[in-house]
């Protein structure tokens, strides 16, 4: 049974750093993984999706890596701000089929 | 696009009663989720669509619970007799295809049952 895990679960950084959000999963046999970001009462965004063939993707100041073979993830965020602040999560992709983790809650102090 | 679009965005219903969800998927998006987000569970899938038709349903928690999709622009999911412990956010998602694309979720609907 595929499980996804999300370390740490909380994080509180002051404004300008950057950080590292991590995610691992079980079984490697995964069509692609997503991360999301959720802010309080919405919905979520996606933000990056990375294929299973692939090894990162970027969209701004974020950064998306992938080791299948570790079943590993990590969000690099850069020179990070206040509106980063929000809850985000990964999720595999079991063929149509998303798996979450339960989420790292970010927050970035002015 | 108006994006996804749910209704309602908050329901308060008592013990026993029916409740309805409804969800307006991205117009050529041929793929359909319905998740149910709580504290203690997180984000799980309960059931999705491919063109209207039913594909995995093995999240469905209860025979309490059914959804369907009458066409390719439109579903709903009910929960009859909804109980305190389907208290939850309910999303609904669509996508272009299930495999590669990303997937867009709507605002929620969240369910409180008393």
């Amino acid at each position: 049974k595929q499980e996804v895990t999300q370390i740490p679960a909380a994080l509180s950084v002051p404004e300008g750093e950057n950080l590292v959000l991590n995610c691992s999963f079980t079984d490697s046999a995964i069509y692609n993984l997503q991360w999301f970001r959720q802010d309080p009462g919405k919905g979520l965004t996606s933000l990056l999706l990375i294929q299973s063939s692939q090894r990162e993707q970027t969209s701004g100041r974020l950064n998306a890596s992938l080791d299948k073979s570790s079943g590993r993830s990590t969000l690099y965020i850069a020179a990070s701000q206040p509106g980063d602040s929000a809850t985000y999560l990964c999720a595999v992709d079991l063929g149509g089929k998303l798996i979450f983790g339960q989420g790292t809650e970010l927050s970035v102090k002015p | 696009d108006a994006g996804v679009i749910q209704s309602p965005r908050h329901e308060v219903t008592e013990m026993g009663q029916e409740v309805t969800l409804r969800c307006k998927p991205i117009s050529g998006h041929d793929y359909l989720f319905w998740y149910r987000q709580t504290m203690m569970r997180g984000l799980e899938l309960l059931i999705y669509f491919n063109n209207n038709v039913p594909i995995d349903d093995s999240g469905m928690p209860e025979d309490r619970f059914s959804a369907k999709m009458p066409n390719a622009s439109f579903s709903t999911l009910k929960i009859q007799p909804s109980e305190p412990r389907d208290s939850a956010v309910y999303f609904c998602a669509s996508t272009v295809d299930g495999l590669s694309y990303e997937q867009y979720f709507g605002p929620g609907t969240r369910l409180t049952v008393t």
